[in-house]
Protein backbone atom coordinates (compact mmCIF):
# COMPACT_ATOMS: atom_id res chain seq x y z
CA UNK A 1 0.00 0.00 0.00
CA UNK A 2 0.84 3.53 -0.40
CA UNK A 3 1.91 5.49 2.97
CA UNK A 4 3.11 8.74 4.17
CA UNK A 5 4.76 9.23 7.54
CA UNK A 6 4.88 12.53 9.19
CA UNK A 7 5.00 13.39 13.17
CA UNK A 8 1.38 14.50 14.58
CA UNK A 9 2.58 17.70 16.23
CA UNK A 10 5.82 19.67 17.08
CA UNK A 11 6.33 22.57 19.77
CA UNK A 12 8.36 25.39 18.82
CA UNK A 13 9.59 28.52 19.82
CA UNK A 14 9.20 31.76 18.32
CA UNK A 15 12.32 33.02 16.57
CA UNK A 16 13.52 29.07 16.78
CA UNK A 17 13.55 27.17 13.26
CA UNK A 18 12.09 24.09 13.48
CA UNK A 19 12.48 20.79 10.73
CA UNK A 20 9.08 18.61 9.63
CA UNK A 21 10.13 15.36 8.50
CA UNK A 22 8.39 13.28 5.93
CA UNK A 23 8.83 10.01 4.60
CA UNK A 24 7.00 7.66 1.77
CA UNK A 25 6.45 4.75 0.41
CA UNK A 26 4.69 5.01 -3.00
CA UNK A 27 3.74 3.48 -6.20
CA UNK A 28 6.22 5.33 -8.05
CA UNK A 29 7.38 8.90 -7.59
CA UNK A 30 6.32 12.29 -9.95
CA UNK A 31 7.00 14.91 -7.02
CA UNK A 32 6.39 15.73 -3.45
CA UNK A 33 4.54 19.04 -2.04
CA UNK A 34 3.97 20.48 1.22
CA UNK A 35 1.25 22.36 2.44
CA UNK A 36 0.29 24.79 5.07
CA UNK A 37 -3.35 24.90 6.82
CA UNK A 38 -4.16 26.85 9.01
CA UNK A 39 -6.74 25.78 11.37
CA UNK A 40 -10.13 25.65 10.10
CA UNK A 41 -8.86 26.83 6.45
CA UNK A 42 -7.70 25.27 3.42
CA UNK A 43 -4.66 24.02 2.05
CA UNK A 44 -2.19 26.47 0.40
CA UNK A 45 1.22 25.33 -1.38
CA UNK A 46 4.50 25.82 -0.15
CA UNK A 47 6.77 24.19 -1.98
CA UNK A 48 7.66 21.84 -4.20
CA UNK A 49 10.39 19.15 -4.82
CA UNK A 50 10.86 16.74 -7.63
CA UNK A 51 14.95 16.75 -7.91
CA UNK A 52 17.08 15.36 -5.10
CA UNK A 53 18.33 18.71 -2.60
CA UNK A 54 17.15 21.75 -1.24
CA UNK A 55 14.68 24.24 -2.40
CA UNK A 56 14.63 27.11 -0.29
CA UNK A 57 11.76 29.76 -0.99
CA UNK A 58 12.40 32.98 1.98
CA UNK A 59 11.72 31.36 5.63
CA UNK A 60 11.12 27.79 4.29
CA UNK A 61 13.28 25.48 2.60
CA UNK A 62 12.49 22.09 1.71
CA UNK A 63 14.67 18.89 0.90
CA UNK A 64 14.61 15.64 -0.97
CA UNK A 65 15.89 12.58 -0.94
CA UNK A 66 14.37 10.40 -3.34
CA UNK A 67 16.38 7.30 -2.78
CA UNK A 68 15.62 7.62 0.72
CA UNK A 69 12.10 8.01 0.38
CA UNK A 70 12.86 10.93 2.67
CA UNK A 71 12.03 14.63 2.98
CA UNK A 72 11.56 17.96 5.25
CA UNK A 73 10.18 21.01 5.26
CA UNK A 74 12.52 23.65 7.09
CA UNK A 75 11.09 26.68 8.43
CA UNK A 76 13.49 29.59 9.71
CA UNK A 77 13.00 32.97 12.08
CA UNK A 78 9.62 31.31 13.60
CA UNK A 79 7.10 33.46 13.99
CA UNK A 80 3.52 33.07 15.50
CA UNK A 81 1.65 33.03 12.40
CA UNK A 82 3.28 29.88 11.34
CA UNK A 83 1.40 27.99 13.95
CA UNK A 84 -0.40 25.57 11.53
CA UNK A 85 -1.05 22.09 10.41
CA UNK A 86 1.76 21.30 7.52
CA UNK A 87 0.85 18.65 5.02
CA UNK A 88 3.47 16.28 2.75
CA UNK A 89 2.01 15.27 -0.49
CA UNK A 90 3.33 12.52 -2.80
CA UNK A 91 2.49 12.59 -6.46
CA UNK A 92 2.44 9.03 -7.40
CA UNK A 93 2.99 6.89 -10.67
CA UNK A 94 -0.89 7.57 -11.70
CA UNK A 95 -0.54 11.47 -10.86
CA UNK A 96 -2.78 11.01 -7.95
CA UNK A 97 -1.69 12.93 -4.58
CA UNK A 98 -1.12 10.88 -1.70
CA UNK A 99 -1.46 12.91 1.35
CA UNK A 100 0.44 12.72 4.94
CA UNK A 101 -2.22 13.20 7.80
CA UNK A 102 -0.08 16.47 8.52
CA UNK A 103 2.08 17.38 11.22
CA UNK A 104 0.33 20.11 14.08
CA UNK A 105 3.13 22.85 14.63
CA UNK A 106 2.20 24.72 17.78
CA UNK A 107 5.27 28.10 18.06
CA UNK A 108 5.29 29.46 21.66
CA UNK A 109 6.39 32.75 22.74
CA UNK B 1 -3.11 29.71 -10.54
CA UNK B 2 -7.04 28.93 -9.80
CA UNK B 3 -9.56 30.85 -6.90
CA UNK B 4 -12.08 27.96 -6.00
CA UNK B 5 -15.88 29.10 -4.13
CA UNK B 6 -16.96 26.43 -2.14
CA UNK B 7 -20.30 26.70 -0.44
CA UNK B 8 -21.94 26.14 2.54
CA UNK B 9 -18.80 26.54 4.77
CA UNK B 10 -20.83 24.90 7.09
CA UNK B 11 -23.77 23.18 8.06
CA UNK B 12 -25.31 21.54 10.92
CA UNK B 13 -27.83 18.43 9.26
CA UNK B 14 -30.03 15.70 10.47
CA UNK B 15 -29.31 12.14 9.95
CA UNK B 16 -31.21 11.02 7.37
CA UNK B 17 -31.10 14.09 5.43
CA UNK B 18 -28.93 14.85 2.38
CA UNK B 19 -26.66 18.02 1.82
CA UNK B 20 -25.40 19.51 -1.38
CA UNK B 21 -21.98 21.29 -1.71
CA UNK B 22 -20.84 23.60 -4.62
CA UNK B 23 -17.58 24.32 -5.78
CA UNK B 24 -17.20 27.30 -8.52
CA UNK B 25 -13.03 27.63 -10.07
CA UNK B 26 -12.50 31.13 -11.70
CA UNK B 27 -11.41 29.21 -14.74
CA UNK B 28 -11.99 26.14 -16.81
CA UNK B 29 -10.53 22.82 -15.88
CA UNK B 30 -11.17 19.27 -17.00
CA UNK B 31 -11.12 17.37 -13.17
CA UNK B 32 -12.34 18.62 -10.15
CA UNK B 33 -11.71 16.59 -7.03
CA UNK B 34 -13.64 15.81 -3.83
CA UNK B 35 -11.60 15.11 -0.81
CA UNK B 36 -12.70 14.37 2.54
CA UNK B 37 -10.83 15.04 6.01
CA UNK B 38 -11.18 14.41 9.58
CA UNK B 39 -9.55 15.78 12.22
CA UNK B 40 -6.26 14.89 12.80
CA UNK B 41 -6.01 12.82 9.65
CA UNK B 42 -4.80 13.05 5.96
CA UNK B 43 -7.17 14.30 3.17
CA UNK B 44 -8.98 11.34 1.80
CA UNK B 45 -10.26 11.39 -2.21
CA UNK B 46 -13.48 10.70 -2.25
CA UNK B 47 -13.85 11.15 -5.94
CA UNK B 48 -12.93 12.64 -9.34
CA UNK B 49 -15.40 14.50 -11.42
CA UNK B 50 -14.76 15.48 -15.15
CA UNK B 51 -16.68 17.40 -17.03
CA UNK B 52 -19.44 14.85 -19.07
CA UNK B 53 -18.64 11.72 -17.75
CA UNK B 54 -19.61 9.83 -14.67
CA UNK B 55 -17.41 11.11 -11.17
CA UNK B 56 -14.62 7.84 -10.69
CA UNK B 57 -15.33 6.99 -7.08
CA UNK B 58 -12.46 5.71 -4.65
CA UNK B 59 -12.33 2.91 -2.67
CA UNK B 60 -14.71 2.93 -0.20
CA UNK B 61 -17.16 5.76 -2.00
CA UNK B 62 -20.17 5.01 -3.45
CA UNK B 63 -22.41 6.94 -6.08
CA UNK B 64 -25.13 6.44 -4.20
CA UNK B 65 -23.76 7.86 -1.31
CA UNK B 66 -21.81 10.66 -2.56
CA UNK B 67 -23.39 11.73 -5.92
CA UNK B 68 -21.72 14.37 -8.09
CA UNK B 69 -22.30 16.70 -10.78
CA UNK B 70 -20.32 18.47 -13.34
CA UNK B 71 -22.65 19.92 -15.69
CA UNK B 72 -19.98 22.40 -17.05
CA UNK B 73 -15.50 23.12 -16.76
CA UNK B 74 -16.09 25.36 -13.90
CA UNK B 75 -18.90 24.22 -11.51
CA UNK B 76 -19.29 20.75 -9.73
CA UNK B 77 -21.43 19.87 -6.97
CA UNK B 78 -21.04 16.68 -4.01
CA UNK B 79 -24.31 15.63 -2.30
CA UNK B 80 -24.05 13.63 0.92
CA UNK B 81 -26.51 11.56 1.14
CA UNK B 82 -28.59 9.91 3.81
CA UNK B 83 -26.36 11.57 6.72
CA UNK B 84 -25.09 10.01 9.34
CA UNK B 85 -22.60 10.97 12.24
CA UNK B 86 -20.07 9.13 10.94
CA UNK B 87 -20.31 11.69 7.90
CA UNK B 88 -19.47 14.55 10.06
CA UNK B 89 -16.16 15.88 8.39
CA UNK B 90 -14.69 18.43 6.71
CA UNK B 91 -15.30 18.24 3.00
CA UNK B 92 -12.96 20.15 0.55
CA UNK B 93 -13.02 20.61 -3.41
CA UNK B 94 -9.47 20.75 -5.46
CA UNK B 95 -8.77 21.83 -8.99
CA UNK B 96 -4.84 21.09 -9.89
CA UNK B 97 -3.37 24.01 -12.40
CA UNK B 98 -0.28 24.97 -13.53
CA UNK B 99 1.36 27.02 -10.44
CA UNK B 100 5.15 28.42 -9.82
CA UNK B 101 7.06 24.83 -10.32
CA UNK B 102 4.82 21.87 -11.09
CA UNK B 103 1.00 21.19 -11.20
CA UNK B 104 -0.38 22.51 -7.70
CA UNK B 105 -3.51 21.90 -5.97
CA UNK B 106 -5.46 24.68 -5.21
CA UNK B 107 -8.57 24.46 -2.78
CA UNK B 108 -11.87 25.63 -1.98
CA UNK B 109 -12.39 26.95 1.78
CA UNK B 110 -13.95 23.62 2.99
CA UNK B 111 -17.37 22.39 3.89
CA UNK B 112 -17.31 21.49 7.41
CA UNK B 113 -20.65 19.48 8.25
CA UNK B 114 -21.50 18.18 11.49
CA UNK B 115 -24.47 15.62 11.49
CA UNK B 116 -26.30 15.04 14.46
Amino acid sequence: GQNIDQPTEMTATEGAIVQINCTYQTSGFNGLFWYQQHAGEAPTFLSYNVLDGLEEKGRFSSFLSRSKGYSYLLLKELQMKDSASYLCAVRDSNYQLIWGAGTKLIIKP
Amino acid sequence: SAVISQKPSRDICQRGTSLTIQCQVDSQVTMMFWYRQQPGQSLTLIATANQGSEATYESGFVIDKFPISRPNLTFSTLTVSNMSPEDSSIYLCSVEKKGTGDTEAFFGQGTRLTVV
